[in-house]
Protein backbone atom coordinates (compact mmCIF):
# COMPACT_ATOMS: atom_id res chain seq x y z
CA UNK A 1 0.00 0.00 0.00
CA UNK A 2 1.62 3.03 -0.97
CA UNK A 3 -1.06 5.65 0.99
CA UNK A 4 -2.63 6.24 -2.06
CA UNK A 5 -6.32 4.93 -2.92
CA UNK A 6 -8.22 5.49 -6.41
CA UNK A 7 -11.71 4.60 -6.98
CA UNK A 8 -12.71 2.96 -9.10
CA UNK A 9 -10.34 0.43 -10.45
CA UNK A 10 -12.14 -0.42 -13.52
CA UNK A 11 -14.86 1.67 -15.60
CA UNK A 12 -16.49 0.57 -18.81
CA UNK A 13 -18.55 4.35 -20.10
CA UNK A 14 -20.12 5.33 -23.27
CA UNK A 15 -19.20 7.95 -25.09
CA UNK A 16 -21.87 10.20 -23.94
CA UNK A 17 -21.46 9.28 -20.01
CA UNK A 18 -20.77 11.71 -17.03
CA UNK A 19 -18.38 9.46 -14.79
CA UNK A 20 -15.71 10.48 -12.22
CA UNK A 21 -12.26 8.86 -10.64
CA UNK A 22 -11.78 9.51 -7.29
CA UNK A 23 -8.42 9.61 -5.51
CA UNK A 24 -7.42 9.96 -1.70
CA UNK A 25 -3.94 10.37 -0.38
CA UNK A 26 -3.52 9.61 3.16
CA UNK A 27 -0.32 10.44 3.67
CA UNK A 28 -0.05 14.63 4.44
CA UNK A 29 0.87 15.73 0.87
CA UNK A 30 0.32 19.03 -0.53
CA UNK A 31 0.99 18.12 -3.98
CA UNK A 32 -1.48 15.60 -6.45
CA UNK A 33 -1.08 15.21 -10.07
CA UNK A 34 -3.04 12.92 -12.20
CA UNK A 35 -1.29 10.85 -15.03
CA UNK A 36 -2.43 9.09 -18.09
CA UNK A 37 -1.05 5.89 -19.06
CA UNK A 38 -1.56 4.18 -22.12
CA UNK A 39 -0.20 1.38 -23.72
CA UNK A 40 3.68 1.16 -24.78
CA UNK A 41 3.82 4.75 -24.16
CA UNK A 42 5.32 7.31 -21.25
CA UNK A 43 3.47 8.51 -18.35
CA UNK A 44 1.44 11.73 -19.35
CA UNK A 45 1.21 14.36 -16.57
CA UNK A 46 -2.38 15.87 -17.37
CA UNK A 47 -2.67 18.41 -13.96
CA UNK A 48 -0.94 19.61 -10.84
CA UNK A 49 -2.59 20.71 -7.81
CA UNK A 50 -0.16 22.27 -4.94
CA UNK A 51 -1.80 23.04 -1.63
CA UNK A 52 -5.07 22.61 -3.29
CA UNK A 53 -4.35 25.42 -6.53
CA UNK A 54 -3.90 23.91 -10.33
CA UNK A 55 -0.22 24.86 -11.26
CA UNK A 56 -0.56 22.72 -14.22
CA UNK A 57 -2.78 21.87 -17.00
CA UNK A 58 -0.97 20.20 -19.73
CA UNK A 59 -2.86 21.03 -22.74
CA UNK A 60 -6.10 18.30 -21.59
CA UNK A 61 -8.77 18.32 -23.47
CA UNK A 62 -11.74 19.87 -21.51
CA UNK A 63 -13.55 16.76 -21.60
CA UNK A 64 -11.05 16.02 -18.39
CA UNK A 65 -12.42 17.81 -15.54
CA UNK A 66 -10.42 18.15 -12.70
CA UNK A 67 -11.03 19.22 -8.72
CA UNK A 68 -9.30 19.30 -5.78
CA UNK A 69 -11.18 20.35 -2.88
CA UNK A 70 -8.73 19.73 -0.43
CA UNK A 71 -5.16 18.35 -0.20
CA UNK A 72 -6.38 14.82 0.39
CA UNK A 73 -8.69 14.62 -2.28
CA UNK A 74 -8.73 14.67 -6.09
CA UNK A 75 -11.70 14.09 -8.78
CA UNK A 76 -11.50 13.45 -12.46
CA UNK A 77 -15.09 14.39 -13.72
CA UNK A 78 -14.93 12.69 -17.33
CA UNK A 79 -17.75 13.49 -20.09
CA UNK A 80 -18.27 12.80 -23.56
CA UNK A 81 -14.70 11.02 -23.84
CA UNK A 82 -13.68 9.19 -27.10
CA UNK A 83 -12.29 5.80 -27.61
CA UNK A 84 -8.91 6.93 -27.68
CA UNK A 85 -9.27 8.02 -23.78
CA UNK A 86 -9.08 4.69 -22.77
CA UNK A 87 -6.47 4.12 -20.55
CA UNK A 88 -5.10 3.61 -17.40
CA UNK A 89 -5.27 7.05 -15.33
CA UNK A 90 -3.04 7.49 -12.22
CA UNK A 91 -3.14 9.68 -9.23
CA UNK A 92 0.42 10.62 -7.47
CA UNK A 93 1.02 13.01 -4.65
CA UNK A 94 4.33 14.10 -3.15
CA UNK A 95 5.15 16.59 -0.39
CA UNK A 96 4.73 19.71 -1.99
CA UNK A 97 6.31 21.48 -5.07
CA UNK A 98 9.13 23.47 -3.60
CA UNK A 99 10.49 26.60 -5.17
CA UNK A 100 13.74 24.52 -5.56
CA UNK A 101 13.08 21.41 -6.73
CA UNK A 102 14.39 18.74 -4.38
CA UNK A 103 13.37 16.02 -6.03
CA UNK A 104 10.29 14.68 -3.89
CA UNK A 105 9.39 11.00 -4.52
CA UNK A 106 5.86 10.45 -6.29
CA UNK A 107 3.61 7.89 -4.41
CA UNK A 108 1.07 6.08 -7.13
CA UNK A 109 -2.07 4.86 -6.85
CA UNK A 110 -3.29 1.60 -8.18
CA UNK A 111 -5.03 3.41 -11.57
CA UNK A 112 -8.29 3.16 -12.57
CA UNK A 113 -8.07 1.08 -16.07
CA UNK A 114 -11.17 3.04 -17.89
CA UNK A 115 -12.63 2.24 -21.15
CA UNK A 116 -14.56 4.35 -23.31
CA UNK A 117 -17.46 1.98 -25.75
CA UNK B 1 12.72 18.12 -30.47
CA UNK B 2 12.61 16.60 -26.46
CA UNK B 3 12.92 12.85 -26.14
CA UNK B 4 13.28 10.53 -23.48
CA UNK B 5 14.84 7.07 -24.67
CA UNK B 6 14.72 3.68 -22.60
CA UNK B 7 16.23 0.48 -24.11
CA UNK B 8 13.39 -0.31 -26.74
CA UNK B 9 13.80 -3.56 -26.36
CA UNK B 10 12.68 -5.61 -23.31
CA UNK B 11 15.52 -7.21 -21.31
CA UNK B 12 15.66 -10.70 -20.46
CA UNK B 13 18.76 -12.17 -18.43
CA UNK B 14 19.73 -15.06 -16.10
CA UNK B 15 19.28 -14.83 -12.51
CA UNK B 16 22.32 -13.71 -10.60
CA UNK B 17 23.33 -11.68 -13.79
CA UNK B 18 23.87 -7.83 -12.90
CA UNK B 19 20.91 -6.34 -15.42
CA UNK B 20 21.77 -2.63 -17.06
CA UNK B 21 19.41 -0.25 -18.05
CA UNK B 22 19.56 2.81 -19.83
CA UNK B 23 17.70 6.20 -19.76
CA UNK B 24 18.86 9.02 -22.83
CA UNK B 25 17.86 12.50 -23.56
CA UNK B 26 18.01 15.00 -25.58
CA UNK B 27 17.15 18.88 -25.10
CA UNK B 28 16.41 18.48 -21.73
CA UNK B 29 18.58 19.95 -18.29
CA UNK B 30 17.29 17.85 -15.54
CA UNK B 31 18.12 19.04 -11.81
CA UNK B 32 17.43 15.10 -10.95
CA UNK B 33 16.16 12.09 -11.56
CA UNK B 34 14.20 9.67 -10.65
CA UNK B 35 13.83 5.59 -11.30
CA UNK B 36 10.82 3.82 -10.78
CA UNK B 37 9.53 0.51 -10.57
CA UNK B 38 5.76 -0.62 -12.36
CA UNK B 39 4.12 -3.87 -12.15
CA UNK B 40 1.52 -4.49 -14.75
CA UNK B 41 -1.82 -3.55 -13.11
CA UNK B 42 -0.25 -1.22 -10.32
CA UNK B 43 1.14 2.34 -10.48
CA UNK B 44 4.71 3.00 -10.45
CA UNK B 45 6.36 2.64 -6.97
CA UNK B 46 9.80 4.84 -6.30
CA UNK B 47 13.17 3.16 -6.55
CA UNK B 48 16.16 6.19 -6.57
CA UNK B 49 16.95 9.88 -7.09
CA UNK B 50 19.79 11.30 -8.10
CA UNK B 51 20.79 14.71 -8.69
CA UNK B 52 22.39 16.65 -11.01
CA UNK B 53 25.52 17.15 -9.49
CA UNK B 54 26.01 13.74 -8.02
CA UNK B 55 27.47 10.85 -10.29
CA UNK B 56 26.03 7.87 -8.42
CA UNK B 57 23.78 6.43 -5.98
CA UNK B 58 23.42 2.87 -4.70
CA UNK B 59 20.93 1.33 -2.57
CA UNK B 60 20.95 -2.16 -1.35
CA UNK B 61 21.40 -4.19 -4.76
CA UNK B 62 20.43 -0.91 -6.91
CA UNK B 63 23.27 1.24 -8.26
CA UNK B 64 21.71 4.54 -10.33
CA UNK B 65 24.61 6.92 -12.16
CA UNK B 66 23.96 10.12 -14.07
CA UNK B 67 25.96 11.53 -16.76
CA UNK B 68 25.02 15.27 -17.68
CA UNK B 69 27.69 15.52 -20.53
CA UNK B 70 26.48 12.68 -22.05
CA UNK B 71 23.23 12.62 -21.37
CA UNK B 72 22.46 9.35 -20.00
CA UNK B 73 21.63 7.33 -16.66
CA UNK B 74 22.43 3.97 -16.18
CA UNK B 75 20.16 1.84 -13.56
CA UNK B 76 21.91 -1.50 -12.77
CA UNK B 77 20.46 -4.31 -10.48
CA UNK B 78 23.31 -6.52 -9.43
CA UNK B 79 22.53 -10.21 -8.20
CA UNK B 80 19.02 -10.21 -10.22
CA UNK B 81 16.46 -12.46 -8.96
CA UNK B 82 12.51 -13.01 -10.82
CA UNK B 83 10.81 -10.82 -8.44
CA UNK B 84 13.08 -7.82 -10.13
CA UNK B 85 11.17 -8.44 -12.97
CA UNK B 86 9.03 -5.57 -14.47
CA UNK B 87 9.11 -2.53 -16.26
CA UNK B 88 11.82 0.27 -15.10
CA UNK B 89 10.91 3.76 -15.93
CA UNK B 90 12.96 6.88 -15.55
CA UNK B 91 11.83 10.22 -14.89
CA UNK B 92 13.47 13.50 -15.23
CA UNK B 93 13.19 16.10 -12.91
CA UNK B 94 12.07 19.22 -15.01
CA UNK B 95 10.46 22.53 -12.94
CA UNK B 96 9.35 20.43 -10.18
CA UNK B 97 7.56 18.05 -12.42
CA UNK B 98 8.51 14.09 -13.91
CA UNK B 99 8.39 13.64 -17.32
CA UNK B 100 9.09 9.77 -17.86
CA UNK B 101 9.91 8.02 -20.31
CA UNK B 102 8.44 4.50 -21.52
CA UNK B 103 10.14 2.12 -19.15
CA UNK B 104 12.05 -0.99 -20.35
CA UNK B 105 10.05 -4.44 -19.05
CA UNK B 106 12.80 -6.52 -17.45
CA UNK B 107 12.50 -9.91 -17.26
CA UNK B 108 14.93 -12.15 -14.76
CA UNK B 109 15.22 -15.92 -16.07
CA UNK B 110 15.81 -18.58 -13.07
Amino acid sequence: ETGVTQTPRHLVMGMTNKKSLKCEQHLGHNAMYWYKQSAKKPLELMFVYNFKEQTENNSVPSRFSPECPNSSHLFLHLHTLQPEDSALYLCASSQDLAEIPQGDEQFFGPGTRLTVL
Amino acid sequence: SQKIEQNSEALNIQEGKTATLTCNYTNYSPAYLQWYRQDPGRGPVFLLLIRENEKEKRKERLKVTFDTTLKQSLFHITASQPADSATYLCALGITGKLIFGQGTELSVKP
